[in-house]
């Protein structure tokens, strides 16, 4: 079955900390991955995504097919990254993407 | 990249009426998703709604208490019928993008049941 995991519901870091928001995925066939975060007041918006392997705010996140992971890290955390963070798989069958339960992020000054 | 335009925003509305909520694309998409984000969770997928056929409705929503038009390729509705509190939750509307798998979301409408 498809599915994504975000262990954490809320993660909470100090200004200047690394982060690490972790997501774990099940599907059986070619995963295609995404981060979306939610900042307050605003629309859910694409983060980044794995095919593209790009940093975005400082943000990278890898495709462990071995472990089945799609972990979201920033090495330094700033106070405008606290937001809600979702991983996302894409089934390419019906263009659906099945949503992870998100992560609320907060970042303390 | 995909504007869209949902309304309304918010709306408060009494037990046993209706909502229908609008959602308007600046560019020509074939797949809208619509959505249910409850308070502090994730986003429950409706329905897909394509142009020109029925919609597709997951697991536990059924087509007389959500149904959905999609006249065109720009624009669809959702409308949530013969409302209780329990209803009350955020409702999203997606598009597809340009690749087909990454989304574009609506603002949002959240509805308070009373």
């Amino acid at each position: 079955a498809q599915r994504v995991t975000q262990p954490e519901k809320l993660l909470s870091v100090f200004k200047g900390a690394p982060v690490e928001l972790k997501c774990n995925y099940s599907y059986s066939g070619s995963p295609e991955l995404f981060w979306y975060v939610q900042y307050s007041r605003q629309r859910l918006q694409l983060l980044l995504r794995h095919i593209s392997r790009e940093s975005i705010k400082g943000f990278t996140a890898d495709l462990n097919k071995g472990e089945t992971s799609f972990h979201l890290k920033k090495p330094f955390a700033q106070e405008e990254d606290s937001a809600m963070y979702y991983c996302a798989l894409s089934v390419r069958s019906n263009y659906q993407l099945i949503w992870g339960a998100g992560t609320k992020l907060i970042i303390k000054p | 990249s995909a504007v869209i335009s949902q309304k309304p925003s918010r709306d408060i509305c009494q037990r046993g009426t209706s909502l229908t909520i609008q959602c308007q694309v600046d560019s020509q998409v074939t797949m809208m998703f619509w959505y249910r984000q409850q308070p502090g969770q994730s986003l429950t997928l409706i329905a897909t709604a394509n142009q020109g056929s029925e919609a597709t409705y997951e697991s536990g929503f059924v087509i007389d208490k959500f149904p959905i038009s999609r006249p065109n390729l720009t624009f669809s509705t959702l409308t949530v019928s013969n409302l209780s509190p329990e209803d009350s939750s955020i409702y999203l509307c997606s598009v597809e993008g340009s690749s087909g798998t990454e989304a574009f979301f609506g603002q949002g409408t959240r509805l308070t049941v009373v």
